[in-house]
């Protein structure tokens, strides 16, 4: 079946380093959306990328979906305290019509004051 | 404009017991997902249902769980005779329409215990 995998699984940072977690699936992809979920809370959605190639900011976020539509990334440039959290790729299913999501794995990200 | 709503928030259920979870779309969404979290775990799709109907059932159990979404009123995810292993966190979450780039919006979850 279709897997979505991320990488680091988690990720130790001081205050104001960048971070990156990269995310890969076993097919292709109709779309790819992140989110951020707070220990104890829900997925945030935080972005969807639909073109092959595509490249999104959102202030210190840089999200990028790959040629293939395959992988993606998420960069966070100078991280905070409030970027704490773990974050999840998640791949729309291609030729689906169901529009399910498959998860990846996620990436704890910490981040030390 | 209120989100998804969940609850319970917390469910504590010994074994054998039923778990009923609700979820409310947000207004003007049609379509329900429901999604179950293992602790330290991602989301694994569940079940994916439109009012009075179920789309897509591929990730239930193929016991003791069942889901509705009845023309009034919120969705449901029933777990019959639980067992220690379904203690997870349930997320509802909803869609406006069918497409490849509708966005799903969580709610808050609902975080069942099984004694």
């Amino acid at each position: 079946g279709q897997q979505v995998m991320q990488i680091p699984q988690y990720q130790h940072v001081q205050e104001g380093e960048d971070f990156t977690t990269y995310c890969n699936s076993s097919t292709t992809l109709s779309n790819i959306q992140w989110y951020k979920q707070r220990p104890g809370g829900h997925p945030v959605f935080l972005i969807q990328l639909v073109k092959s190639g595509e490249v999104k900011k959102q202030k210190r976020l840089t999200f990028q979906f790959g040629e293939a539509k395959k992988n993606s990334s998420l960069h966070i440039t100078a991280t905070q305290t409030t970027d704490v959290g773990t974050y999840f790729c998640a791949g729309g299913d291609y030729g689906g019509a169901t529009n399910k999501l498959i998860f990846g794995t996620g990436t704890l990200l910490a981040v030390q004051p | 404009n209120a989100g998804v709503m969940q609850n319970p928030r917390h469910l504590v259920r010994r074994r054998g017991q039923e778990a009923r979870l609700r979820c409310s779309p947000m207004k003007g969404h049609s379509h329900v997902y429901w999604y179950r979290q293992l602790p330290e775990e991602g989301l694994k799709f569940m079940v994916y249902l439109q009012k009075e109907n179920i789309i897509d059932e591929s990730g239930m159990p193929k016991e003791r769980f069942s889901a509705e979404f009845p023309k009034e009123g919120p969705s449901i995810l029933r777990i019959q005779q639980v067992v220690r292993g379904d203690s997870a966190a349930y997320f509802c979450a909803s869609s406006q329409q069918i497409g490849y780039q509708e966005t799903q919006y969580f709610g808050p979850g609902t975080r069942l215990l099984v004694l």
